[in-house]
This record gives C-alpha cells, structure tokens and sequence, in this order.
C-alpha cells in the first residue's frame, strides 16, 4: 500500500531563512508524488509534481522538491522564506490514478 | 476558465439528517474525486468519478454516495449524519481518470457541521 509520511505536523522560520519540509513516501510502484498548499479557509492548490520526468522538480512560487529514490523522499525545499507562505502543506502520493494518498500535513509559520 | 466550483459553501445540520454537496468541475475535465479533511483523520479519499461511473472508492460506510451526471457535474450524499461526519469536504476534477501528468483542480469545499 501507498503512504506518505511527513515530518514535523509544524515547522517555523524566519522570514528570508530556508524553507525545509520533509515528506517521505512507501510504494510498491513508480510513485507519483505531489506537494499541496492550504491556505485558511480554501482549498488546496497544487506547487509541484513528480512524474518520473526529472529528479528535481520546480513549482510554484520558488518552491522545488528533488526526488530521492534511494531515500524513497520528496522534500519540499525554498531559499527564501517569505510572510505569505505561510500555510499548511500536504505531500501526496499516487499510482497513476486520480486517487491521493495525503500525508498529514505540516503547517508553516514564517516570522519576520 | 472557471475553476473548480463547490456548493454551498457551509452547511450546519443536525444527527441523523441527510446532506447532498454538489461540485462542478472545471469545464472539459470529466473526472471528479471527492475528498474529506478532518483534524483527526486528515485528507481521505472518498470516490472518483468519470463518465457517471465510480471508478474509484475509499474506504468509508455506505452512507457516503455519490453520482455524476452526464454533464461531469458531481453530487455526494451523506445519509443519517453523525457527529464525526463534520468536515471539510473537497472536490477535485481532472480532465481523465490516472491524470497523473496533469493536474488535480480542487475546489474551495463545503465546510459540513454536524450538531
């Protein structure tokens, strides 16, 4: 069976520091894997995804995620923090269908 | 293009009602996934939808339903509504089942209290 695990339910940062937050995934397959972002009170919106292209994947809002095979991990990196990525953030795992498998989610704080 | 659209947007009800949530996906995607967020469980998937056939389902009670109609246009059904159904209910569409080179579209939800 697919799961991601997410380390850290909350991580905090200094505004301009980096931005490190860890998803490791189990998969009897090629996974696909995704990084999602909730804001309050919305939906969630997608920052990138890994679909075997190439390793280190670039999405939005300077966010980037290198898959590790050998680590079976697909953490969620970004240089510079900024005030309005703070957030809660889901990695996701799927098999090529349109189910996800969401990690618990690890909630950003960005301090100035 | 329209986004991802869920109605209504906040619903209260009470133990032992029934509740229909509908979501209209973003026009030409006809794959429709439903999802429900909680604090205690996180994000679990419900069922997907395509072609007005459920081609997917998770692992929740039989009082969770759903349907989509010819138009891709999805409704899910809760029956006899317990406490622990309260929740953030998300939909999300996709132009084709197993879209994994394309994106999910999600939409804002329908936050579901249950009193």
């Amino acid at each position: 069976a697919q799961s991601v695990t997410q380390l850290g339910s909350h991580v905090s940062v200094s505004e301009g520091a980096l931005v490190l937050l860890r998803c490791n995934y189990s998969s009897s397959v090629p996974p696909y894997l995704f990084w999602y972002v909730q804001y309050p009170n919305q939906g969630l919106q997608l920052l990138l995804k890994y679909t075997s292209a190439a390793t280190l994947v670039k999405g939005i809002n300077g966010f980037e995620a290198e898959f590790k095979k050998s680590e079976t991990s697909f953490h969620l990196t970004k240089p510079s923090a900024h005030m309005s990525d703070a957030a809660e953030y889901f990695c996701a795992v799927s098999d090529n269908t349109d189910k996800l498998i969401f990690g618990t989610g690890t909630r950003l704080q960005v301090f100035p | 293009k329209a986004g991802v659209t869920q109605t209504p947007r906040y619903l209260i009800k009470t133990r032992g009602q029934q509740v229909t949530l509908s979501c209209s996906p973003i026009s030409g995607h006809r794959s429709v996934s439903w999802y429900q967020q909680t604090p205690g469980q996180g994000l679990q998937f419900l069922f997907e939808y395509f072609s007005e056939t459920q081609r997917n389902k998770g692992n929740f009670p039989g009082r969770f339903s759903g349907r989509q109609f010819s138009n891709s246009r999805s409704e899910m059904n809760v029956s006899t509504l317990e406490l622990g159904d309260s929740a953030l209910y998300l939909c999300a569409s996709s132009p084709y089942p197993g879209s994994s080179t394309d994106t999910q579209y999600f939409g804002p939800g329908t936050r579901l209290t249950v009193l």
